[in-house]
Order: C-alpha cells, then sequence, then structure tokens
C-alpha cells in the first residue's frame, strides 16, 4: 500500500514567488493535514480536511497561503507571494479516523521550501 | 498556551542499554500523548500513543509511560541498538481544531556501539 505521497520534494524559489505543494494521502483516508517545520522550531498544525471540507485551518499564517482539495482526494498548498520566513518543510498527513482520544496519523517525507 | 516540551540536546546512549527520553507538557491536559520516531530528511513516523488513564503503554522494545501527577511521559528503548539513532517526537492534541497535534521539537537519540 502507498503512503502519503508529497511533491515536490524540494523546492528553491525567489521571494515573491509562487509555488504550489502537492499532497496525495493514503487511499481511502478521508483526513488530510499539513503541517509545517520551519528552522529551529517544532512542527505545527496548519490545517485539517476531511474530505474535500476545511474543518480547521486556524493554523494557516497569512491569507497568501492557500489550500485545496477538489474532490475530496490529493490536497495542494499553494503560497502566493512567497516571503523569506516561509522557508521549511511543509509535512502533509492522513488518517482513517478522527477523534479527541487519538488517531495513527501517517506522514509524508515532507516538501522542503527554500525561498531566497 | 499548551506546550509540549522535549530535552532537544543530543542523548548519547551505549549499545545494549536502555535509552529513556522524557516528554514533559504545561498548560493543559492532553487526552493521549504520541510518539513518533524522525529520521534525517524524512518525515515522522509513528510508534505509540498513549492515553490518560493509561500508565504504561509497551511495543517490542518500546515502552511508554504516562504520568498525569508529574505531567510527564517517558519514552524508553530498551536493549538500545545503533539503527535506533534518531529524532524523537513527542504530540499531543491542541494544535488546532480537533486533530491537530502540537509537537516538542524532539529529542536527537544517538546509540554508540
Amino acid at each position: 500500500e502507498a503512503g502519503v505521497t508529497q511533491f515536490p520534494s524540494h523546492s528553491v524559489i525567489e521571494k515573491g514567488q509562487t509555488v504550489t505543494l502537492r499532497c496525495d494521502p493514503i487511499s481511502g483516508h478521508d483526513n488530510l493535514y499539513w503541517y509545517r517545520r520551519v528552522m529551529g522550531k517544532e512542527i505545527k498544525f496548519l490545517l485539517h480536511f476531511v474530505k474535500e471540507s476545511k474543518q480547521d485551518e486556524s493554523g494557516m499564517p497569512n491569507n497568501r497561503f492557500l489550500a485545496e482539495r477538489t474532490g475530496g482526494t490529493y490536497s495542494t498548498l499553494k503560497v502566493q507571494p512567497a516571503e523569506l520566513e516561509d522557508s521549511g518543510v511543509y509535512f502533509c498527513a492522513s488518517s482513517l479516523f478522527t477523534g479527541l482520544s487519538g488517531n495513527t496519523i501517517y506522514f509524508g517525507e515532507g516538501s522542503w521550501l527554500t525561498v531566497v | 498556551s499548551q506546550k509540549i516540551e522535549q530535552n532537544s540536546e543530543a542523548l548519547n546512549i551505549q549499545e545494549g542499554k536502555t535509552a529513556t527520553l522524557t516528554c514533559n507538557y504545561t498548560n493543559y491536559s492532553p487526552a493521549y500523548l504520541q510518539w513518533y520516531r524522525q529520521d534525517p530528511g524524512r518525515g515522522p513516523v509513528f510508534l505509540l500513543l498513549i492515553r490518560e488513564n493509561e500508565k504504561e503503554k509497551r511495543k517490542e522494545r518500546l515502552k511508554v509511560t504516562f504520568d498525569t501527577t508529574l505531567k510527564q511521559s517517558l519514552f524508553h528503548i530498551t536493549a538500545s541498538q545503533p539503527a535506533d539513532s534518531a529524532t524523537y517526537l513527542c504530540a499531543g492534541p491542541g494544535g488546532g481544531g480537533a486533530d491537530g497535534l502540537t509537537f516538542g521539537k524532539g529529542t536527537h537519540l544517538i546509540i554508540q556501539p
């Protein structure tokens, strides 16, 4: 069974440009999450999709970030225009279940973004 | 604010010994804590989940405890091997919404042969 796949694995762009990151969750997983880790900091939650609906996007840094999940399958995270502080690793994760009692979440390998 | 804290300094352990990693939480009472392993350049891999009403959980050479009095979880690897060298992350609820996780910075574990 394929895991969570992310593309691109690495991206270097100039400040002001646009980058779109893609995530393919594990087949059948309705729950899809985006997280980010910037240098020296802990991994932080960005948002959560249930199928195609945004369940929570309280972690999105600002309106330069736009996440979509059309059709409830893969998801994209667009940064436009990119700023230097957006550099970091963007992780996508998926899970079969949700719930306050905790569940197993599967992470992708991450998309490493460098803004220069 | 809710916080998960781990000693982010590297922990060096001799092969064959038990490695013990600490996770402390502040300003909240998590219903569960999770432990992940992360290798360089890779994504976190889920290892264990322990709920607040569970004192201890085991999986092969791994053991996790949850002490609500000390507000702490301990993660043990017995009979440690060089292949266990990695960064270990502790996470709990409260990152955002119902399911968003809040992570500690992780502890880098080095098992020396």
